[in-house]
């Protein structure tokens, strides 16, 4: 696709249970982010990829938060025991290289995430 | 944590007016780049100034940054309603070993009254 494209646009679940939330980027960004925002805030970092593996996990919030990038392309965030706390939009962003400098990210429309 | 903070939390301007937006942030950076986002979509990337940059222009946009003040500011000029968005800076943090993504601010919420 021209986009980052994220799935599913709305996610409504039941505290504690598990969550998958899907990023598709842009061919050939090597560079893959996931952000997390609240309502009137500002995006939160939460993990950063080059190609297939984690550059900087440290802004993921605790053990129940995972993400994998197996072919370098396609992401998954995993989200298991949901709480409440939880709920916000999670987004996700490629670019063309990480490196020394970040240059533009390139934004999904998001995947709202409501724990009930 | 954030590192950058915009100022003012929200501004509301008439059509045609200028709008400017400031954002302060708190250490080094490689660059520092300004977003938009309208309600409920992603964020749009709009313009990108690095460290040894003090002005940057972009159609409507202008950016400038003042790495002794720790500030930036972006001006948007001759406002219009499709304007009305947030608008985050972002720092690139200089950590020494390489990128760790961007650091976003909670934003500037602008309004455009027609």
């Amino acid at each position: 696709g021209a986009g980052v494209s994220q799935t599913p646009s709305n996610k409504v679940t039941e505290k504690g249970k598990y969550v998958e939330l899907r990023c598709d980027p842009i061919s050939g960004h090597t560079a893959l982010y996931w952000y997390r925002q609240s309502l009137g805030q500002g995006p939160e970092f939460l993990i950063y990829f080059q190609g297939t593996g984690a550059a900087d996990d440290s802004g993921l919030p605790n053990d129940r938060f995972f993400a994998v990038r197996p072919e370098g392309s396609v992401s998954t965030l995993k989200i298991q025991r949901t709480e409440r706390g939880d709920s916000a939009v999670y987004l996700c962003a490629s670019s063309l290289k990480g490196g020394v400098y970040t240059g533009e990210l390139f934004f999904g429309e998001g995947s709202r995430l409501t724990v009930l | 944590s954030q590192q950058g903070e915009e100022d003012p939390q929200a501004l509301s301007i008439q059509e045609g007016e200028n709008a400017t937006m400031n954002c302060s942030y708190k250490t080094s950076i490689n660059n520092l780049q300004w977003y938009r986002q309208n309600s409920g979509r992603g964020l749009v990337h709009l313009i990108l100034i690095r460290s040894n940059e003090r002005e940057k222009h972009s159609g409507r946009l202008r950016v400038t940054l003042d790495t002794s003040k720790k500030s930036s500011s972006l001006l948007i000029t001759a406002s219009r309603a499709a304007d009305t968005a947030s608008y985050f800076c972002a720092t690139d943090m200089y950590s020494g070993g390489g990128a760790d993504g961007l650091t976003f601010g909670k934003g500037t919420h602008l309004i455009i009254q027609p």
